[in-house]
């Protein structure tokens, strides 16, 4: 079975600060992680998946996340906050086989302050 | 291309009473799958389907079911409505199962409240 932890259920930072949102996670099987956004009244969209290879992820909007197998972390950064990343931001995680449905965190809240 | 649509995007409905939500998936996608999301629980998985086949299927009670049709839509049902019921319901589609290349896409939602 796969589970997340999200520490911290809402973040502020200040525009132009290094956005670090964490998540943990458990796995009996190696795992795809993902991170979502959803911003209000809006469904989740994707911004970084890991599968394989390379841990450290690029993904839209100037967001990364490295995955640590030793740590079971997979941390999403931006260098420099943006007012518009403020939105709730979903970690989460599957087995690599596929069979088993997206398990998610239960979010962590990004305020942008100007 | 379209996204994932849901219709309806409000719904209020009285307790005891049931609902039927409507999801279409992008184009050529053939898996759906469905989400509650409410502010204590978060984000849980109701059930997937692919191929009019229900793959997967959380931990809710029978009162909540669902169904894929042979173009991909899907339909998720819920009887007996109660007011722990109100949430808003996700569904995301991917071209096949398994998330690795196929990721989960969202639509934006169906907002049903029980009163």
């Amino acid at each position: 079975a796969q589970s997340v932890t999200q520490l911290g259920s809402h973040v502020s930072v200040s525009e132009g600060a290094l956005v670090l949102l964490r998540c943990n996670y458990s796995s009996s099987v190696p795992p795809y992680l993902f991170w979502y956004v959803q911003y209000p009244n809006q469904g989740l969209q994707l911004l970084l998946k890991y599968t394989t290879g390379a841990t450290l992820v690029k993904g839209i909007n100037g967001f990364e996340a490295e995955f640590k197998k030793s740590e079971t972390s997979f941390h999403l950064t931006k260098p420099s906050a943006h007012m518009s990343d403020a939105a709730e931001y979903f970690c989460a995680v599957t087995a690599n086989s596929g069979n088993t449905p997206l398990v998610f965190g239960k979010g962590t809240r990004l305020s942008v302050i100007a | 291309k379209a996204g994932v649509t849901q219709t309806p995007r409000y719904l209020i409905k009285t307790r005891g009473q049931q609902v039927t939500l409507s999801c279409s998936p992008i184009s050529g996608h053939r898996s759906v799958s469905w989400y509650q999301q409410t502010p204590g629980q978060g984000l849980q998985f109701l059930f997937e389907y692919f191929s009019e086949t229900q793959r997967n299927k959380g931990n809710f009670p029978g009162r909540f079911s669902g169904r894929q049709f042979s173009n991909s839509r899907s339909e998720m049902n819920v009887s007996t409505l109660e007011l722990g019921d109100s949430a808003l319901y996700l569904c995301a589609s991917s071209l096949a199962p398994g998330q690795g290349n196929s990721p989960l896409h969202f639509g934006n939602g169906t907002r049903l409240t029980v009163t």
